[in-house]
């Protein structure tokens, strides 16, 4: 089945640590994005890539690093830098010719 | 850049009809999307516009006025169901990948 994943769903790190979030699709889309998402909020964009070894930051990239190594994957690394990570992590991605995003289930991350 | 308003929170009862609005400032307009949010949930896609007018999809409808940067999304019918977060994005016209959200709008469907 075609789809797009998020692993894990939920994820537990100390303060100082650097994390890395997993986003992989398997529907041939161009773009991904990465969003956050805080209780009670819209979604935020902290970076988005087009193509492969391309990426953009989005509004709120500080603290955050990302890669486009392989069409099907887009990681996203929340740094020791971020100064307020907790938070529900969604990604996307779209067929560029295409209209709409699809998203992933989600990573809940909670920094302790 | 882009600006996106939302109301935060809207009540309706079960079986009405509900308007959601939202306004936009942007830079450069190339399409909105409205999306449902159930909590905890990812959104998934409701509708798209890119032209002025009404996009009517089964008990959901989608207007837009690029002139007045404006749109609204219409629910019909209303179901406890439909008791979610409804957000509506921006796609840029510069880089058409951007897409830009704005903070959504809480619908609460009672008896």
């Amino acid at each position: 089945d075609g789809g797009i994943t998020q692993s894990p769903k939920y994820l537990f790190r100390k303060e100082g640590q650097n994390v890395t979030l997993s986003c992989e699709q398997n529907l041939n889309h161009d773009a991904m994005y990465w969003y956050r998402q805080d209780p009670g909020q819209g979604l935020r964009l902290i970076y988005y890539s087009q193509i492969v070894n391309d990426f953009q930051k989005g509004d709120i990239a500080e603290g955050y690093s990302v890669s486009r190594e392989k069409k099907e994957s887009f990681p996203l690394t929340v740094t020791s830098a971020q100064k307020n990570p907790t938070a529900f992590y969604l990604c996307a991605s779209r067929f560029e010719m295409n209209t709409e995003a699809f998203f992933g289930q989600g990573t809940r991350l909670t920094v302790v | 850049g882009q600006n996106i308003d939302q109301p935060t929170e809207m009540t309706a009862t079960e079986g009405a009809i509900v308007q959601i609005n939202c306004t936009y400032q942007t830079s450069g307009f190339n399409g909105l999307f409205w999306y449902q949010q159930h909590a905890g949930e990812a959104p998934t896609f409701l509708s798209y516009n890119v032209l002025d007018g009404l996009e009517e999809k089964g008990r959901f409808s989608s207007f837009l006025s690029r002139s007045k940067g404006y749109s609204y999304l219409l629910l019909k019918e209303l179901q406890m169901k439909d008791s979610a977060s409804y957000l509506c994005a921006v796609r840029d016209l510069i880089s058409a990948s951007k897409l830009t959200f704005g903070t959504g709008t809480r619908l609460q469907v009672t008896l």
